[in-house]
């Protein structure tokens, strides 16, 4: 089966611009997570849906992050306007909560704030 | 308070001898799962094994095992026959089902370097 996708895999923007980030998830994947990585660090939780709804959103800065995943099935998390803190890897991940399984996850979105 | 502990910041290990991963986890939630993710140089991140609470026996796949003591609230990693492959950061998470939302949180991982 395919894996997670996400893109773009790389992402240089200066500060104060706006980013978004895309995740596919694994077909049949109901509950889908977002993670910030940054550099050195283990990720971070930044959002949980299930299909379209969000389980949690407390460590989503949400002055400036937002994230929404329509009908169900594919997620978008944008930043605006970025700062230099927010340079990070940028994790998306889904899993199947019926089959109680692992969390399966993308590549990343390496993202720099310059 | 951090839900997972890795105080390993680094491990050596010789090629083919065995190393331990420590990893602790603090909840309150009866329910709860154990995982251990392998992330090499490339980034992605890699499952390698899981442990539910009410598991009995500790898990094990192929060279992974994990030393679940609940009392203790550990679930250490033990890579057996270390390879030159195994060189990455590992990584322990857990996910509360009842009172965490199903939430999957991480440590801070431990990079473990294997020497020929």
């Amino acid at each position: 089966e395919a894996g997670v996708a996400q893109s773009p895999r790389y992402k240089i923007i200066e500060k104060r611009q706006s980013v978004a980030f895309w995740c596919n998830p694994i077909s049949g994947h109901a509950t889908l997570y977002w993670y910030q990585q940054i550099l050195g660090q283990g990720p971070k939780l930044l959002i949980q849906f299930q299909n379209n709804g969000v389980v949690d959103d407390s460590q989503l800065p949400k002055d400036r992050f937002s994230a929404e995943r329509l009908k169900g099935v594919d997620s978008t998390l944008k930043i605006q306007p970025a700062k230099l803190e927010d340079s990070a890897v940028y994790l998306c991940a889904s899993r199947n909560r019926v089959m109680n399984t692992e969390a399966f996850f993308g590549q990343g979105t390496r993202l720099t704030v310059v | 308070a951090q839900k997972i502990t890795q105080t390993q910041p680094g491990m050596f290990v010789q090629e083919k001898e065995a190393v331990t991963l420590d990893c602790t986890y603090d909840t309150s939630d009866p329910s709860y799962g154990l995982f251990w993710y392998k992330q090499p140089s490339s980034g992605e991140m890699i499952f390698l094994i899981y442990q539910g609470s009410y598991d009995q026996q500790n898990a094990t796949e192929g060279r992974y095992s994990l030393n679940f003591q609940k009392a203790r609230k550990s679930a250490n990693l033990v890579i057996s026959a270390s390879q030159l492959g195994d060189s990455a950061m590992y990584f322990c998470a857990m996910r509360e089902d009842q009172t965490g939302a199903n939430n999957l949180f991480f440590g801070t991982g431990t990079r473990l370097t294997v020497i020929p």
